[in-house]
């Protein structure tokens, strides 16, 4: 596979939950970013990550969790989101930072009961 | 604070017709500016940026934009628009330390036969 890959594409789960989404990167990027893509909302930056350290976290919720253990891969840990958190989540990466070209994957589409 | 705001939500032209997307700017220092495109049920793909120089920059599939600082503006433009451009468009500022980065809303474009 090449670029930035999302799974799952589509996830529907209860307020009490607990789920995660995966991206991984098959260009050598260094940096790694989730955003938040709401109807009607410009895209919300919510963590960025460099060389495996965070190093941004736009005042998210403590029930979004991002992990990234490796440099090709970036998780979101989702426990006990509310129906406004219900929304398309991507995932992008770039070589060195945000003002880099960024490659974002599809996404994946949430919905919370 | 640094804002992004692209005042026409949905614009509507015909195949060969040229276009103009609007993008203004808020940010008190050199802003980086950036234009993406979203098609149907895919991520954000890079048209072009500006850092510098020439306030006149080229970027894929036949875009330009033109940084005008007097006018906080970085308008895209295409001389002749194809049905396959019918997508979403992002315009966005990154903030100079690399870890902040704001889209606006984006443009719907619509292209009629």
């Amino acid at each position: 596979e090449t670029g930035v890959t999302q799974t799952p594409r589509h996830l529907v789960m209860g307020m009490t939950n607990k789920k995660s989404l995966k991206c991984e990167q098959h260009l050598g990027h260094n940096a790694m970013y989730w955003y938040k893509q709401s109807a009607k909302k410009p895209l919300e930056l919510m963590f960025v990550y460099s060389l495996e350290e965070r190093v941004e976290n736009n005042s998210v919720p403590s029930r979004f969790s991002p992990e990234c253990p490796n440099s090709s891969h970036l998780f979101l840990h989702l426990h006990t989101l509310q129906p406004e958190d219900s929304a398309l989540y991507l995932c992008a990466s770039s070589q060195d930072s945000l003002l880099g070209e960024q490659f974002f994957g599809p996404g994946t589409r949430l919905t919370v009961l | 604070a640094q804002s992004v705001t692209q005042p026409d939500i949905h614009i509507t032209v015909s195949e060969g017709a040229s276009l103009e997307l609007r993008c203004n700017y808020s940010y008190g220092a050199t802003p980086y500016l950036f234009w993406y495109v979203q098609s149907p049920g895919q991520g954000l793909q890079l048209l072009l940026k500006y850092f510098s120089g020439d306030t006149l920059v080229q970027g894929i599939k036949g875009f330009e934009a033109e940084f005008k600082r007097s006018q906080s503006s970085f308008n895209l433009r295409k001389p002749s628009v194809h049905w396959s451009d019918a997508a979403e468009y992002f315009c966005a500022v990154g903030q100079n330390t690399g870890n902040q980065f704001y889209f606006g809303t984006g443009t719907s474009l619509t292209v009629i036969p």
